[in-house]
């Protein structure tokens, strides 16, 4: 089955400055790649996602890349901000007729310091 | 808005107790899951399913049972409770394929 790792787990970033979180994936026929936002206390919630027809995906200060033939994908948040601090998961799904289900990453820990 | 809803937000139980948790959705999505969270291990898969009355193993599916009897609602039984399944339980739901996954606000089950 799939396997996603998930790198770093815990991420401490100055307020404004750049923070990256990487995924990588075993099965090569995985297509689509979301990526969860949790704040503490509160619930997963999407924030993004990507298809493997593209590279590359952006909104505002979240992007998302992908690399099929080195099989990861990376979250890019820009200008990072103090609600930015929560834990992010990566996960991955090979997309099928039925039955489909995500696999997630262990998540990263991400404290943005004002 | 999606609302998906889980009947406790905290549990206590015993070893050896049956335990149900339960996960509503109101939005006719057709499929469902149940995750469980643990510190530096994710969210990983334990059932779901994808119509009433299917059911397909996730990735930890050992220790649990599942029941989907109506279209919104799932749940997930513990048949004898253990300590190693002190966990917060996750449920979510969509409607299929490349969709959002809607999680509900989690059951945090402590087994004694």
């Amino acid at each position: 089955g799939e396997n996603v790792e998930q790198h770093p787990s815990t991420l401490s970033v100055q307020e404004g400055d750049s923070a990256v979180i990487k995924c990588t994936y075993s099965d090569s026929a995985s297509n689509y790649f979301p990526w969860y936002k949790q704040e503490l206390g509160k619930r997963p919630q999407l924030i993004i996602d990507i298809r493997s027809n593209v590279g590359e995906k952006k909104d505002q200060r979240i992007a998302v890349t992908l690399n099929k033939t080195a099989k990861h994908f990376s979250l890019h948040i820009t200008e990072t901000q103090p609600e930015d601090s929560a834990v992010y998961f990566c996960a991955a799904l090979r997309f099928k007729a039925a039955g489909n289900k995500l696999t997630f990453g262990g998540g990263t820990r991400v404290l943005v310091k004002p | 808005d999606v609302k998906v809803t889980q009947s406790s937000r905290y549990l206590v139980k015993r070893t050896g107790e049956k335990v149900f948790l339960e996960c509503v959705q109101d939005m006719d999505h057709e499929n469902m899951f149940w995750y469980r969270q643990d510190p530096g291990l994710g969210l990983r898969l334990i059932y779901f399913s994808y119509d009433v009355k299917m059911k397909e193993k996730g990735d930890i599916p050992e220790g649990y049972s599942v029941s989907r009897e109506k279209k919104e609602r799932f749940s997930l039984i513990l048949e004898s409770a253990s300590t190693n399944q002190t966990s917060m339980y996750l449920c979510a739901s969509n409607k299929g394929g490349r969709e959002t996954q809607y999680f509900g606000p989690g059951t945090r089950l402590l087994v004694l």
